[in-house]
């Protein structure tokens, strides 16, 4: 079966600090991946997608790159910042079928 | 800028009550979703809707859950008779024709079973 396995928090980073988060997945084919962020008290918001191999996607300073090889699909930001705090969620989907959520991963950024 | 909203924010209920949740999606949008999200987890599907149509309600434990959008706008996600285990939060989610068009979510709602 399809499945996403996140990297688990918590994280705390100072700021401006370089932020990874692992993602990798199973699934039989290949999925859309996508990462998305909920902060505090708000719904989830579409980050960043790749749709396939060798992708990358990209917003706000955050990237990340559909690795078929290693099927992973790692979020970076080179200079996080306290309003990066939040959770981010990888996920993955094929075609019009729905979203498989990996755990989340709750950021925190210290001034 | 366009928003789904969802009420209520929170909800407190005993077990074996009935609870009800009520999402607007965006104007315009035909598919609607519900998922549950359990504490430490992630989102997960429990109905999709085209329009007013259920097209994928496999994971909704259809003994005690129920959803429908009458005029393929608005929602209703009921559960009857609560259980502890329900406690979670509820997120609504819609996207503009189908499940190709990425999705925009609620703030959810945030149930606790009591």
């Amino acid at each position: 079966g399809n499945s996403v396995t996140q990297m688990e928090g918590p994280v705390t980073l100072s700021e401006e600090a370089f932020l990874t988060i692992n993602c990798t997945y199973t699934a039989t084919g290949y999925p859309s991946l996508f990462w998305y962020v909920q902060y505090p008290g708000e719904g989830l918001q579409l980050l960043l997608k790749a749709t396939k191999a060798d992708d990358k996607g990209s917003n706000k300073g955050f990237e990340a790159t559909y690795r078929k090889e290693t099927t992973s699909f790692h979020l970076e930001k080179g200079s996080v910042q306290v309003s990066d705090s939040a959770v981010y969620f990888c996920a993955l989907k094929f075609g019009a079928n729905n979203l498989f959520f990996g755990t989340g991963t709750r950021l925190t950024v210290i001034p | 800028e366009a928003e789904v909203a969802q009420s209520p924010r929170y909800k407190i209920t005993e077990k074996s009550q009935a609870v009800a949740f009520w999402c607007d999606p965006i104007s315009g949008h035909a598919t609607l979703y519900w998922y549950r999200q359990i504490l430490g987890q992630g989102p997960e599907l429990l109905v999709q809707f085209q329009d007013e149509s259920v097209v994928d309600d496999s994971q909704l434990p259809k003994d005690r859950f129920s959803a429908e959008r009458l005029k393929g706008v608005d929602s209703t996600l009921k559960i009857q008779p609560a259980e502890l285990g329900d406690s979670a939060m509820y997120l609504c989610a819609s996207s503009l024709l189908s499940g190709l068009d990425e999705q925009y979510f609620g703030p959810g709602t945030r149930l606790t079973v009591t």
